[in-house]
């Protein structure tokens, strides 16, 4: 069965330094990626998807993700935080035979602070 | 255009009561799902509808009943539910079951 393991629950960091979201899956089969940002009280919101191709994948907000296949995982990163990159991260993986479903992490707290 | 709209944004229901959630896209997509969110926690699938058909039912109980109307629109009918109920209830939608998902803005459900 396909898994998603975020390693980190929460994760502090000061405005304009560099983070990263660790993200790890399980899978034996070829798989779709996602990032999703969720802030209070609002929806998910994609951030970038890896389907095929290039393993260093660009979304919104300045966000990147790198897929690696030999580690299984897709780590998101951002050069530089702003107070408002503050919300949940969502690491996803799209269930293989496309039933639609979408395998979760626990989320990450990414808190930026002044 | 990624936009899912979903009414009402709040809901306050008595155990009692009937109410519906309803959710809007006019992207073309043939996917539309339900997604239960509990505070600090991932989403939940509840059902998927393909091609206005539900495609997955994760063993929801009854009191939860969706209704895929046309190929734009997701109802999800409430009728006596319990307080463990109240959440944020999320629609989703893409293009087929297995292509990405876009998220509405969700509805959070207080049930007394």
């Amino acid at each position: 069965a396909q898994s998603v393991t975020q390693l980190d629950s929460q994760v502090p960091v000061f405005e304009e330094a560099p983070v990263e979201l660790r993200c790890n899956y399980s899978s034996s089969v070829s798989v779709y990626l996602f990032w999703y940002v969720q802030y209070p009280n609002q929806g998910l919101q994609l951030l970038l998807k890896y389907l095929s191709g290039s393993t260093l994948v660009k979304g919104i907000n300045g966000f990147e993700a790198e897929f690696n296949k030999s580690q299984t995982s897709f780590h998101l990163r951002k050069p530089s935080v702003h107070i408002s990159d503050t919300a949940e991260y969502f690491c996803a993986v799209s269930e293989s035979g496309n039933t639609g479903k979408l395998i979760f992490g626990q989320g990450t707290t990414l808190q930026v602070k002044p | 255009d990624t936009e899912v709209t979903q009414t009402p944004k709040h809901l306050v229901m008595g155990m009692t009561n009937k109410k519906s959630l309803k959710c809007e896209q006019h992207m073309g997509h043939r996917a539309m799902y339900w997604y239960k969110q509990k505070a600090k926690k991932p989403p939940e699938l509840m059902f998927v509808y393909s091609y206005e058909k539900l495609s997955i039912n994760e063993s929801v109980p009854s009191r939860f009943s969706p209704e895929c109307p046309n190929s734009s629109l997701l109802n999800l009918h409430l009728h006596a539910l319990q307080p463990e109920d109240s959440a944020l209830y999320l629609c989703a939608s893409s293009q087929d079951t297995g292509k990405t998902q876009y998220f509405g803005p969700g509805t959070r459900l207080l049930v007394l």
